[in-house]
């Protein structure tokens, strides 16, 4: 079983739609991070969690500690929203190691 | 501030050669990792560095390899390269501080797309 499990691994849905994109770990961790690759594109930070809830524009980050979990939402979807979602967290127990999710491929249609 | 900054950008070479790359972090960035990406997978995490100290490896072979200066810049280095080596490395750097685990978020280069033929 991977350390960071993301779910879905594929979403396909129309613009307007409210998108959630969930991240689980089994690992103690420091901090988690949401990032975001366009098509040929590099790899943007959108958010990073140690605790609670973060917002940026349509984007919001929540994360559960006690039940190891994050969800990363978008509201008001838009294609240019297509892409893919990755979820990583830094492993206490493994001298802070970044633990990388396969990445949730995101496709908004007009 | 200038982003984090990987040279070259594209790179052919035959089998059997080796390669360096490149990784020259944001200003005051401490952190620097590396990853390689082929079509349709995920990053697969090669090393992290820290303060020129090398603080995680990944599951590569030793034919990967890398360093880190004292002004935080860091190189990869790959030997004997072989066809499935053709990915795109990428790596990124963060400011953590004194403690690597202090988290910051991560900044990533446009990465370096080499060729194996």
């Amino acid at each position: 079983k991977n350390e960071v499990e993301q779910s879905p691994q594929n979403l396909t849905a129309q613009e307007g739609e409210f998108i959630t994109i969930n991240c689980s770990y089994s690992v103690g961790i420091s901090a988690l991070h949401w990032l975001q690759q366009h098509p040929g594109g590099g790899i943007v930070s959108l958010f990073m969690l140690s605790s609670g809830k973060k917002k940026h524009g349509r984007l919001i980050a929540t994360i559960n500690i006690q039940e190891k979990h994050s969800s990363l939402h978008i509201t008001a979807s838009h294609p240019r929203d297509s892409a893919v979602y990755i979820c990583a967290v830094r492993h206490m127990d493994s001298n802070y190691q970044l633990i990388w999710g396969a990445g949730t491929k995101l496709i908004i249609k007009p | 501030k200038a982003g984090v900054t990987q040279t070259p950008r594209y790179l052919i070479k035959t089998r059997g050669q080796q390669v360096t790359l490149s990784c020259s972090p944001i200003s005051g960035h401490r952190s620097v990792s590396w990853y390689q990406q082929t079509p349709g997978q995920g990053l697969q995490f090669l090393f992290e560095y820290f303060s020129e100290t090398q603080r995680n490896k990944g599951n590569f072979p030793g034919r990967f390899s890398g360093r880190q200066f004292s002004n935080s810049r860091s190189e990869m280095n790959v030997s004997t390269l072989e066809l499935g080596d053709s990915a795109l490395y990428l790596c990124a750097s963060s400011f953590l501080g004194n403690f690597i685990g202090l988290a910051s978020p991560l900044h990533f280069g446009n990465g370096t797309r080499l060729t194996v033929t």
